[in-house]
């Protein structure tokens, strides 16, 4: 079984200052990780993922993930916002038994506002 | 690049209609899924197929059927809708088969907005 929480449902920020958005998972196996953003009136997008590499992660749009198998987390952070990053944030585990069918579980979502 | 294509963006239905709705990709990709978004519930995968005439039930199947003739079309109908099928649906396309569907990219389709009245 897999699980993901993403702890804010809303966040704010002003442009300029650091983002983070706060995601806990659980699985029975290895896990891989996916943060995808959804800006309005559009499709999902990757921003990026872990798959058992390395732990630090950069994606698009200067966004970057920690993997912290201690923490069980996959928090994603910016160092600066800017107005553009004002979407919904998901945060996806996919974990499998060797010789199954993957599936993708998505996290409840977490509104990005970026304020002036 | 990736492009997923979904029939209609806004979709407006009576109850005890049955609808269709559409999915192209034309990337070759292998895998087609079909999920809902609702707020507070992110997105609940429906069905999902990785081969022409194959599929799998999702976390939430009941009420819906799928069909998948050709690999770059798959289709999500809704036998005889309902009022709580009112939602965002989302197509969705991936290249990889086997054990590497694990870590491989979704690529998404911009949703259809279904309202069942």
């Amino acid at each position: 079984a897999q699980s993901v929480t993403q702890l804010d449902s809303h966040v704010s920020v002003s442009e300029g200052t650091p983002v983070l958005l706060r995601c806990n998972y659980s699985s029975s196996y290895s896990p891989s990780l996916f943060w995808y953003v959804q800006h309005p009136n559009k499709g999902l997008q990757l921003l990026l993922k872990y798959t058992s590499a390395a732990t630090l992660v950069k994606g698009i749009n200067g966004f970057e993930a920690e993997f912290k198998k201690s923490e069980t987390s996959f928090h994603l952070t910016k160092p600066s916002a800017h107005m553009s990053d004002a979407a919904e944030y998901f945060c996806v585990v996919s974990a499998q038994r060797a010789g199954t069918a993957s599936k993708l579980t998505f996290g409840t979502g977490t509104r990005l506002q970026v304020t002036l | 690049d990736v492009k997923v294509t979904q029939s209609s963006r806004y979709l407006v239905k009576r109850t005890g209609e049955k609808v269709f709705l559409e999915c192209v990709q034309d990337m070759d990709h292998e895998n087609m899924f079909w999920y809902r978004q609702d707020p507070g519930l992110g997105l609940r995968l429906i069905y999902f197929s990785y081969d022409v005439k194959m599929k799998e039930k999702g976390d939430i199947p009941e009420g819906y059927s799928v069909s998948r003739e050709k690999k770059e079309r798959f289709s999500l109908i809704l036998e005889s809708a309902s009022t709580n099928q009112t939602s965002m649906y989302l197509c969705a396309s991936s290249l990889l088969v086997g054990l590497a569907v694990n870590t491989d990219t979704q690529y998404f389709g911009p949703g259809t907005r279904l309202t069942v009245l």
